[in-house]
């Protein structure tokens, strides 16, 4: 596609269920992240994807957070048990990988835990 | 931990004036970035500066990069109404594209 497509854009959830988001990255950007960003905050890295490699998990904040890449393309980001901190927008982003490549962001994921 | 900072957290100025954001940061860096957020939601690439440059336009913006005080800044003159967004610079380390480390942003209005 043109662009970074996330979906969906908006979603409310009760405290305690799983809710998982979806990227779909420009086509042919090998590299894909999610960020997550809190009202008024700057943006939190989670997990970067590259090509076949293993991914970099190091922003995740707790095992209720996990993420696949299926096919080199589609991400999706699993939050299980969700809680109300869990309330924030979720970032995908994508790039042709590399150092000193644009990364291009979606418009991400408001996501409302009650 | 927040890489980039930026400085001021928040600016106020007239359309037509122009506006200056600071970013700063604390490792080596291979470029540094300047992204645009509109009302939350999706952040749009601005412009990318390397390591090797000094200073880089496009259209009305001018960035400026300072490695030996590991700062940056970014001028959008003749400021307009459509301008007033959060601005993020994000730091590209060395050795690495794994990530982009952003700071907390930048709020500028600009009144019409």
């Amino acid at each position: 596609g043109a662009g970074v497509s996330q979906s969906p854009s908006n979603k409310v959830t009760e405290k305690g269920k799983d809710v998982e988001l979806r990227c779909d990255p420009i086509s042919g950007h090998t590299a894909l992240y999610w960020y997550r960003q809190s009202l008024g905050q700057g943006l939190e890295f989670l997990i970067y994807f590259q090509g076949n490699s293993a991914p970099d998990k190091s922003g995740l904040p707790s095992d209720r957070f996990s993420a696949e890449r299926t096919g080199g393309s589609v991400s999706t980001l699993t939050i299980q048990r969700t809680q109300q901190e869990d309330s924030a927008v979720y970032l995908c982003a994508s790039s042709l990988g590399g150092v000193g490549n644009t990364i291009y962001f979606g418009e991400g994921s408001w996501l409302t835990v009650v | 931990s927040q890489q980039g900072e930026e400085d001021p957290q928040a600016l106020s100025i007239q359309e037509g004036e122009n506006a200056t954001m600071n970013c700063s940061y604390k490792t080596s860096i291979n470029n540094l970035q300047w992204y645009r957020q509109n009302s939350g939601r999706g952040l749009v690439h601005l412009i990318l500066i390397r390591s090797n440059e000094r200073e880089k336009h496009s259209g009305r913006l001018r960035v400026t990069l300072d490695t030996s005080k590991k700062s940056s800044s970014l001028l959008i003159t003749a400021s307009r109404a459509a301008d007033t967004a959060s601005y993020f610079c994000a730091t590209g380390a060395s050795g690495s594209a794994r990530q982009l480390t952003f700071g907390s942003g930048t709020q500028l209005t600009v009144l019409p």
